[in-house]
């Protein structure tokens, strides 16, 4: 199985700051990679899918990169609404493992 | 508008069962793969089971292969999951998730319903 580790687990932010989380995966899975956003008792949201496309209706302040085994989100300026927690995923093969998740706070 | 509505959560004694349901609307749902995730208290998402838009490939989480199994019927446009043999660990939101593909190769889970508890407990 592809194990997923993202770092860090969790991250304190101001509003308007720039923020990047990491995803290794233990294998290569080229750019098959996720990203979701999840908040409190919400379900999931899709916010980037083949590494580095854009899903429809989220944000243009979040992007992401990568390919291999190194994977970045980057939300270039942090709004209110963004605080929640971050999980990658990996769409290489099944089991279709997550990451273990990066909260990020307010500081 | 895509929906999908989880129900049949609850509260159930260790070694018990539970069926959970999936209703889907707003999309041709025979057209799509789906997926059980789930995220337990204090932990993160686990992906739990997949379905192909026929039913004739499944795949299961080493945490539940042979106590859980998922179904879909297409006619009634819903998934399901009869999950057997419950363990206290099992304690989860269920969240259903509909799979997209992008250029043929590329998947992702583009929506999600909104979850249903289950609690094992005794």
């Amino acid at each position: 199985d592809i194990q997923m580790t993202q770092s860090p687990s969790s991250l304190s932010a101001s509003v308007g700051d720039r923020v990047t989380i990491t995803c290794r995966a233990s294998q290569s899975i080229s750019t098959y990679l996720n990203w979701y956003q999840q908040k409190p008792g919400k379900a999931p949201k899709l916010l980037i899918y083949a590494a580095s496309s854009l899903q429809s209706g989220a944000p243009s302040r979040f992007s992401g990169s990568g390919s291999g085994t190194d994977f970045t989100l980057t939300i270039s300026s942090l709004q209110p609404e963004d605080f929640a927690t971050y999980y990658c995923q990996q769409s290489y093969s099944t089991p279709r493992t997550f990451g273990q998740g990066t909260k990020l706070e307010i500081k | 508008e895509v929906q999908l509505v989880e129900s049949g959560g609850g509260l159930v004694q260790p070694g018990g069962s539970l069926r959970l349901s999936c209703a889907a609307s707003g999309f041709t749902f025979s057209s799509y793969e789906m997926n059980w995730v789930r995220r337990a208290p204090g932990k993160g998402l686990e992906w739990v089971s997949y379905i192909s838009y026929s039913g004739s490939t499944i795949y299961y989480a080493d945490s539940v292969k042979g106590r859980f199994t998922i179904s879909r019927d297409n006619a009634k446009n819903s998934l399901y999951l009869q999950m057997n043999s419950l363990r206290a660990e099992d304690t989860a939101v269920y969240y259903c998730a509909r799979e997209s593909l992008y250029s043929s190769s590329w998947f992702y889970f583009d929506y999600w319903g909104q979850g249903t508890l289950v609690t094992v407990s005794s």
